[in-house]
């Protein structure tokens, strides 16, 4: 079955210490992104990758970093969280950036920063 | 910039209403539009999408989408909302090479 899957679901830290945000797509797409997801402002992109070790910022990258070593997987990292990262985050994949293409979605990871 | 704007922030109809959201659209030139569904609790759902072709779009659950160009439209329709429809839904749209834009989201309550 072609899915995003995000780790963890839900995740509750404290103000500093380091996270990571798994994401792993199996339908071998080149585009992989990140977004967050806040009452009344939508879903922000946080970070996108066109492909393997290629990566740029979106409209809210500060705080954030990702990596694409391998295909598949593009993890979020966030060093230091700060309780304005808390949020919904979601992670998506499609075929490439632009026309007809479309986007598939992780389920989401739940993050709250204390 | 592009942009996508929803200007129904929160929607509560009662079941067998028709529904219509609307999204408008910041595009010249090319488009492709999409609606997505994110139930309660839920990871973001493809309702629908718009690459090129037929202006009336159907999509899953019963809903369809006309795109208007001339209104920069693409708004949601349903003729018939259940309870089972209580959401938020988003619209959201690129064109060329550009990112996926999304609207800031309409929640629909669907009293029963």
């Amino acid at each position: 079955e072609a899915q995003v899957t995000q780790n963890p679901r839900y995740l509750i830290t404290v103000t500093g210490k380091k996270l990571t945000v798994t994401c792993s797509q199996n339908m071998n797409h080149e585009y992989m992104s990140w977004y967050r997801q806040d009452p009344g402002l939508g879903l922000r992109q946080i970070y996108y990758s066109m492909n393997v070790e290629v990566t740029d910022k979106g409209d809210v990258p500060e705080g954030y970093k990702v990596s694409r070593k391998e295909k598949r997987n593009f993890p979020l990292i966030l060093e230091s969280p700060s309780p304005n990262q808390t949020s919904l985050y979601f992670c998506a994949s499609s075929l490439g950036q632009g026309l007809n293409t479309e986007a598939f979605f992780g389920q989401g990871t739940r993050l709250t920063v204390v | 910039a592009q942009s996508v704007s929803q200007h129904n922030h929160h929607v509560i109809l009662s079941e067998a209403a028709s529904l219509e959201l609307g999204c408008n659209y910041s595009y010249g030139g090319t488009v492709n539009l999409f609606w997505y569904v994110q139930y309660p609790g839920q990871h973001l759902q493809l309702l629908l999408k718009y690459f090129s072709g037929d202006p009336l779009v159907k999509g899953i659950k019963g809903f369809e989408a006309e795109f208007i160009k001339s209104k920069f439209s693409f708004n949601l329709r349903k003729p018939s909302v259940q309870w089972s429809d209580t959401a938020e839904y988003f619209c959201a749209g690129n064109t060329g090479f550009q990112k996926l834009v999304f609207g800031t989201g309409t929640r629909l309550l669907v009293s029963p």
